[in-house]
């Protein structure tokens, strides 16, 4: 157990469906992250939050959107997704944006039909 | 683009040997450098981290040698295990200071044999 937890761990969707992905850190971390792995792929950082503004948004469609209510919690709003977008959507978290050791959640594994 | 390049793709060890995994950043370094371990169906898991100023970090089996003048780094895995068995990502710091962000190599995918 990280202290980072994501929800759900495995989810199907159409590419009409409207879906959300949890993360929650019981760290007491300031900054949170939104990260996309595909196979044979480096890990691609999508967003980053800090004390709950968004710092980051690495060009991604707008068909993700990301939601960071406060600094333990960080959502990420699906809608209209394409088949490309199935991968492992990882959460992770560090103490803030002044030390980037970063701590992961066991991400959700996306398909998309 | 930032990148870091990370060598090999692949690697076969023999239960007892030294698996060593390379990785080469670009940018300046200024924060730490981190390696994550990952089992399959699990999220990356930190595994030992180096600041810049430091040439060589120890814990347990793992250790990293870090050189600032060449932008290299690397993991030594000593009297490695088949519990070893995973994929091995290294990252270095991204962007400029104060932005938390990690650039990944592609990642190494490790096999100890028993």
């Amino acid at each position: 157990e990280t202290g980072v937890t994501q929800t759900p761990r495995h989810l199907v969707m159409g590419m009409t469906n409207k879906k959300s992905l949890k993360c929650e850190q019981h760290l007491g971390h300031n900054a949170m992250y939104w990260y996309k792995q595909s196979a044979k792929k480096p890990l691609e950082l999508m967003f980053v939050y800090n004390f709950k503004e968004q710092t980051e948004n690495n060009s991604v469609p707008s068909r993700f959107s990301p939601e960071c209510p406060n600094s333990s919690h960080l959502f990420l709003h699906l809608h209209t997704l394409q088949p490309e977008d199935s991968a492992l959507y990882l959460c992770a978290s560090s103490p803030g944006l002044n030390k980037n050791i970063q701590y992961f959640g066991a991400g959700t594994r996306l398909s998309v039909l | 683009q930032q990148q870091v390049k990370q060598s090999p793709q692949s690697l076969i060890v023999q239960k007892g040997g030294i698996s060593i995994i390379n990785c080469a950043y670009e940018n300046t370094a200024f924060d730490y450098f981190p390696w994550y371990q990952q089992f399959p169906g699990k999220g990356p898991a930190l595994l030992i981290a180096i600041r810049p100023d430091v040439s060589e970090k120890k814990e347990g089996r793992f250790t990293i040698s870090f050189n600032k003048s060449a932008k290299q780094f690397s993991l030594h895995i000593m009297d490695s295990q088949p519990g070893d068995s995973a994929t091995y990502f290294c990252a270095a710091p991204g962007g400029s200071s104060n932005t938390g962000k990690l650039i990944f190599g592609q990642g190494t995918t490790l096999q100890v044999k028993p």
